[in-house]
């Protein structure tokens, strides 16, 4: 189906493991975005992509990591997870520098 | 980084018009947006304004733009049930490193009684 779609939808796990985040679009956007969002913090970005091979680190980027080594993909993964990770990931992707912003579903992560 | 402040809970009777306020910082800021988040669904973009624009209708959406206060409102018209949702005020930045970027405001949580 065309669009942005987020996997794992829902993901429990423990403090110190390693947790991947996928995000995959079908518009061929260069454009790809990680945000997180928390009650009283509203979204916050974590990284974006410009285009494949190209990434840059948003608002709060510590704990994460990110590559983009085709433009559909923009996973995001956290490398041991701590409980202030915990939290409801959003990914989207928009076709340029400015514009509409399209959203997946989001990825509801606890981490234990 | 930018900071885009708006109030977190806004509750009214269906059919009456709900307004939304949003502040920004970014006076530079050339589009600035509403989105809706509907409960476990990601936010999709419901209007936006051109910072060279004072007021933009959209059927039962009006959205203000006070540039010299940097204020933006959305009004709702009939507000009905199915409005109820969490509504985000964003700016984008223009600024060289963080062009494009977008600053999301906390969002409202709007309720609407029958």
């Amino acid at each position: 189906d065309a669009g942005i779609t987020q996997s794992p939808r829902y993901k429990i796990t423990e403090t110190g493991r390693q947790v991947t985040l996928m995000c995959h679009q079908t518009w061929s956007h260069s454009y790809m975005f990680w945000y997180r969002q928390d009650l009283g913090h509203g979204l916050r970005l974590i990284y974006y992509s410009a285009a494949a091979d190209i990434t840059d680190k948003g608002e709060v980027p510590d704990g994460y990591v990110v590559s983009r080594s085709k433009t559909e993909n923009f996973p995001l993964t956290l490398e041991s997870a701590t409980r202030s990770q915990t939290s409801v990931y959003f990914c989207a992707s928009r076709p340029g520098r400015t514009g509409e912003l399209f959203f997946g579903e989001g990825s509801r992560l606890t981490v234990l | 980084g930018e900071d885009v402040e708006q109030s977190l809970f806004l509750s009214v009777r269906e059919g009456d018009s709900s307004v939304i306020n949003c502040t920004y910082t970014d006076s530079s800021s050339t589009y600035l947006y509403w989105y809706k988040q509907e409960p476990g669904a990601g936010l999709q973009l419901l209007t936006y304004i051109f910072s060279n624009m004072d007021m933009k209708q959209d059927q039962r959406l009006t959205v203000l733009l006070n540039k010299k206060d940097k204020h933006l409102s959305l009004r709702i018209a009939d507000t009905q049930t199915g409005d109820s949702a969490i509504y985000f005020c964003a700016e984008s930045s223009v600024r060289g490193s963080t062009l494009g970027r977008l600053y999301f405001g906390r969002g409202t949580q709007l309720t609407v009684w029958p």
